[in-house]
């Protein structure tokens, strides 16, 4: 079956400008995270979806970050007045319920420049 | 808190040879532990996962894990190590359905 998918899987913004991160789970999985790998930091986690649970922020860097997730589905990731620090790839992930909930799936992740 | 320590961030070994890459978690309740590979310019796959049954943990691609709640290790094992193991191998530690703590992750170079 299809995995996670995330679209851009490449993103070129200048410094100020605000982007937008999509990810598609996969079909049926009630959870969705968001996680940031960058070669000063390693791979953070950013935020967390569970079904029409409130979301677990703790992850996110600043204020210019933002998420939210549309009928428990589609997510999409919110970088506002981007600044050269976010230049980073954008790994989503979903986990289904039952006996696999502990298993996360990633996506191929989306590469932002912010020049 | 959770956390996890990565020992060495490159490993080379030859073709053939044993790979042993190693990881130490730190958890204040029972943890979930996993190791995912990343090859270049993709996303993360999971190897193999440890949730509270067996110790020795079998993965894909000959790869296996023991949980050593002694010595809070979880290490990655193969006996034999092919051209194509070579990848990015990430620890990680959670409590069941919650986020992943990553470690700093292992790069493993395979010579012919």
């Amino acid at each position: 079956g299809a995995g996670v998918s995330q679209s851009p899987s490449n993103k070129v913004t200048e410094k100020g400008k605000d982007v937008e991160l999509r990810c598609d789970p996969i079909s049926g999985h009630t959870a969705l995270y968001w996680y940031r790998q960058s070669l000063g930091q390693g791979l953070e986690f950013l935020i967390y979806f569970q079904g029409n649970s409130a979301p677990d922020k703790s992850g996110l860097p600043s204020d210019r970050f933002s998420a939210e997730r549309t009928g428990g589905s589609v997510s999409t990731l919110t970088i506002q007045r981007t600044q050269q620090e976010d230049s980073a790839v954008y790994l989503c992930a979903s986990s289904p319920a039952g006996a696999d909930t502990d298993t996360q799936y990633f996506g191929p992740g989306t590469r932002l420049t912010v020049l | 808190a959770q956390s996890v320590t990565q020992l060495g961030s490159h490993v080379s070994v030859s073709e053939g040879a044993l790979v042993l890459l190693r990881c130490n978690y730190s958890s204040s309740v029972p943890p979930y532990l996993f190791w995912y590979v990343q090859y270049p310019n993709q996303g993360l796959q999971l190897l193999l996962k440890y949730t509270s049954a067996a110790t020795l943990v079998k993965g894909i691609n000959g790869f296996e894990a023991e949980f050593k709640k002694s010595e809070t290790s979880f290490h990655l094992t193969k006996p034999s190590a092919h051209m194509s193991d070579a990848a990015e191998y990430f620890c990680a530690v959670s409590v069941r359905t919650d986020k992943l703590i990553f470690g700093t992750g292992t790069r493993l170079q395979v010579f012919p």
